[in-house]
């Protein structure tokens, strides 16, 4: 069926640094992408959304990017902050949100 | 808090009892979505509802598995003789596809160890 996926599970990166999180989905249908941030025993955060009439879309300290050609979310947090450690997954909304697996963010102090 | 609320959070039942939560969702969000997560895994859609109508079931939503939203506020899930799989984080998220932030907000989700 359709779905969205990740290419890396897990991310490891110092402190200080910039953080890039990729996805590909494979509903052409979807029209509106969202990447969430999850903690331990906590349900997903909302981080940042985009439309697809758009390629980029910045929030505080985040970015996102939409290429519609290949299908492709990626996810890039600048200045990446120990707080920043947590699951992140990449969500394609047509009618519900269907998530991918995960990429587990681990900042290096 | 006006976000989406869940109740309870923790629920640990025996092998064949039958469990009920509660999801409250954000009060201006006419949608409303239960998903299911397992340990490592992202979360898996199991129905949702826009107002009372319940539009779609997932597969993985067996005959054991209901799920209400009588008024078109708030919902209950239902698992009856539950089983040992169903232990899993059940998350409740809610959203409008009108609004600016067209995004499904989630709850904490309800644990559910069936021991």
């Amino acid at each position: 069926g359709e779905s969205v996926g990740l290419h890396l599970p897990t991310l490891s990166v110092q402190e200080g640094d910039n953080s890039i999180i990729n996805c590909a989905y494979s509903n052409s249908a979807s029209d509106y992408f969202i990447w969430y941030k999850q903690e331990s025993g906590k349900g997903p955060q909302f981080i940042i959304d985009i439309r697809s009439n758009m390629d980029k879309r910045q929030g505080q300290r985040v970015t996102v990017l939409l290429n519609k050609t290949v299908k492709h979310l990626s996810l890039q947090i600048a200045a990446t902050q120990p707080g920043d450690s947590a699951v992140y997954f990449c969500a394609e909304t047509y009618d519900k949100v269907i998530f991918g697996p995960g990429t587990s963010l681990s900042v290096i102090p | 808090d006006t976000g989406v609320s869940q109740n309870p959070r923790h629920k640990i039942t025996k092998r064949g009892q039958n469990v009920t939560f509660r999801c409250d969702p954000i009060s201006e969000h006419n949608r409303l979505y239960w998903y299911r997560q397992t340990l490592g895994q992202g979360p898996e859609f199991l129905t949702y509802f826009q107002n009372e109508a319940q539009l779609e079931k997932s597969r993985l939503l067996s005959d054991r598995f209901s799920a209400e939203r009588p008024k078109g506020s708030f919902s209950t899930l239902e698992i009856q003789r539950t089983e040992q799989g169903d232990s899993a984080m059940y998350l409740c998220a809610s959203s409008h596809p009108a609004l600016e932030v067209r995004a499904a907000f989630f709850g904490q989700g309800t644990r559910l160890t069936v021991v």
